[in-house]
């Protein structure tokens, strides 16, 4: 299995700040790597894919970078909507797809 | 806009059978991988395993002897069952779809569109 290592597994933030969510892969995944917010008692929702890949819809302050084992995503001045749990899938592997075990941003 | 409903029952006894379906809105069925993860309460996510119209399947390793996933094309639905339960399977379980992008023609597929999910409870 690849391994997905996500740090930190929280985070304290206001208003404005910006912030960095980083995953780290066993393996070389290229840029095979999606982002998820999740907010309690709701499904994932998709962020970024493709690494860097912005989907539709998504403000433009989350962005994605990184390839092979190492990337991050930021969130260049937080908002009130963006408190919740973010996670990393990597899908360069189907066996199996794994995800990282996620970052719970709160509010400092 | 493509949507995803699914249903299935939210308290299973130990030993017994979990089934779960999903069914496509408003979109089309093939061109993609149909997908379910579950989340045991208040931890990470595990990807079970998928489907595409085709009826070609994956499953993740730790869940394949229990596992089985259909399809039915006529219906835009994917099923899940899985054998033998324990609480150990207690979670919420999602159905999502899982589009794909080329590279040196080999596709990849992340999840885009998700259900709302259905917590699923083990217990006598």
């Amino acid at each position: 299995d690849i391994q997905m290592t996500q740090s930190p597994s929280t985070l304290s933030a206001s208003v404005g700040d910006r912030v960095t969510i980083t995953c780290r892969a066993s393996q070389d995944i290229g840029s095979w790597l999606a982002w998820y917010q999740q907010k309690p008692g709701r499904a994932p929702n998709l962020l970024i894919y493709k690494a860097s890949s912005l989907k539709s819809g998504v403000p433009s302050r989350f962005s994605g970078s990184g390839s092979g084992t190492e990337f991050t995503l930021t969130i260049s001045s937080l908002q009130p909507d963006d408190f919740a749990t973010y996670f990393c899938l990597q899908y360069y592997s189907y066996s199996p797809y794994t995800f990282g075990q996620g970052t719970k941003l709160d509010i400092k | 806009q493509v949507q995803l409903q699914q249903w299935g029952a939210g308290l299973v006894k130990p030993s017994e059978t979990l089934s779960l379906t999903c069914a496509v809105y408003g979109g089309s069925f093939s061109g993609y991988y149909w997908r379910w993860i579950r989340q045991p309460q208040g931890k990470g996510l595990e990807w079970i395993g998928e489907i595409n119209h085709s009826g070609s399947t994956n499953y993740n390793p730790s869940l394949k002897s229990r596992l089985s996933i259909s399809v039915d094309t006529s219906k835009n639905q994917f099923s899940l069952k899985l054998t033998s339960v324990t609480a150990a399977d207690t979670a919420v379980y999602y159905c999502a779809r899982g589009t794909g992008h080329s590279s040196r023609g080999t596709y990849y597929y992340y999840m885009d569109v998700w259900a709302k999910g259905t917590t699923v409870t083990v217990s006598s």
